[in-house]
Formats: C-alpha cells, structure tokens, sequence
C-alpha cells in the first residue's frame, strides 16, 4: 500500500512553454503533498507544502507565481511550471503523507519526473 | 538551520560484505529520521523510519540506529548484494512553531552512493 504516481517521468519542453506534472496517491488519501526539487548530486529541496483545499505554502527563495501548485483533491497534485526556461531543468519528485503536515508518519514519494528545458 | 550529513559520499564494496553508512545532524531536536534509497532517476523509497524516542529499527537485512543526542544515526547493511547498489538518504524531521504548510520540515542529506560489485 501507500504508492504515489507521478506522471510524466520525463518532459522535455522549449524555453517559454509550461509544463504540469501530476502527483497521484494510488490507493490512500493524500491529506498533504509536498514537492521537491533534486539538481544533480545534491540533496532534495523543499519547494513547496500544499494541503487538499488550501493555497500551497512556499518555501523561501521558490516564486509562487512561477511554480503553481493545486491540490484540488485527496488524491492529486499538480505542480505547474510556467515559462520554463533552462534554469529549471531539474529532477522534481512529490512525496504523499495521510496526515496533515506529514507528522510523525513515512512520508511516500513518486518516481520523479525528469524536466529538461532546451 | 539543521544540516544534515552523509558520510561517505560514495562506497564501492565486494558482495557479501557488511556495510555502515553515516548520517549526522547538527540540531539534535528531531521528531524522527528516516532512511530512504533512489535508484538512479526515480524518486525514494522509504526503507526505516525511527522515531526520537526509538534507538534503532530493523528490517531483514537492515539496521537504523539513532542516538539523537550526539546527532548521529547509521544504517548497517547485512551481507550486501549487487541489488542493494543505489544511493542512502537520510532525512531528519523537525517540529517548527509557526510554520506554513506543515510544522514538520524534512531535511535531507547528499546522500551516500553505494555500489555492490559481484
């Protein structure tokens, strides 16, 4: 149990386009979602924390107006990056957890999705 | 700021051998820590969670131990195989007052790159 479906694994997408990733908890309500972004050989970094029915919360130096996070239901996320440019290409994974703000549970993460921006 | 790290950054052993990886922190105040492992590309996979008041967890060939006061957790590997060549995580949970989207910050380490040789 607890599997998280991330779609695409891989996009590659022209400077200035957007690009939707989708976050999906399988088989358990997601009461919370969170998003990471990993560069090459570093360590995962927390984008952003959005919980079902709320505005995601960001955290500092990540612009809310160009990665948009909606978590309309229990069960999906979505993160969209508008007007992609080079910088961003980047490996983003989303992790799952049934209790709000994650708590003291394991947190269950997707397979990731491989942005490249040309 | 919690920092988290993982020595070493990469571990080349022959099949069968025992291993230890390392993981320090610098703010003993933790709510938890988990281990996690990443194949190359794809996102985490959860393999023990140990909670501040636990000293060590295990599974099959597994062993997480915690000594949250000194800031330091280990993950010892029991007769390792070629299959359990892939990059270690660990990541220290944190309580924080006042926090937007969730009280609980995860914060992960580089990771150790383990490669099995048969």
């Amino acid at each position: 149990g607890a599997v998280v479906s991330q779609h695409p694994s891989w996009v590659i997408c022209k400077s200035g386009t957007s690009v939707k990733i989708e976050c999906r908890s399988l088989d358990f309500q997601a009461t919370t979602m969170f998003w990471y972004r990993q560069f090459p050989k570093q360590s995962l970094m927390l984008m952003a924390t959005s919980n079902e029915g709320s505005k995601a919360t960001y955290e500092q130096g990540v612009e809310k107006d160009k990665f948009l996070i909606n978590h309309a239901s229990l069960t999906l996320s979505t993160l969209t990056v508008t007007s992609a440019h080079p910088e961003d290409s980047s490996f983003y994974i989303c992790s799952a957890s049934r209790r709000a703000g994650g708590g003291n549970s394991p947190l269950h993460f997707g397979n990731g999705t491989r942005l490249t921006v040309t | 700021k919690q920092e988290v790290t993982q020595i070493p950054a990469a571990l080349s052993v022959p099949e069968g051998e025992n291993l230890v990886l390392n993981c320090s922190f610098t703010d003993s105040a933790i709510y938890n820590l988990q281990w996690f492992r990443q194949d190359p590309g794809k996102g985490l996979t959860s393999l023990l969670l140990i909670q501040s008041s636990q000293r060590e967890q295990t599974s099959g060939r597994l062993n997480a131990s915690l000594d949250k006061s000194s800031g330091r957790s280990t993950l010892y590997i029991a007769a390792s195989q070629p299959g359990d060549s892939a990059t270690y995580l660990c990541a220290v949970r944190r309580y924080l007052e006042n926090s937007g989207g969730s009280n609980y910050k995860l914060t992960f380490g580089k990771g150790t790159l383990l490669t099995v040789n048969p």
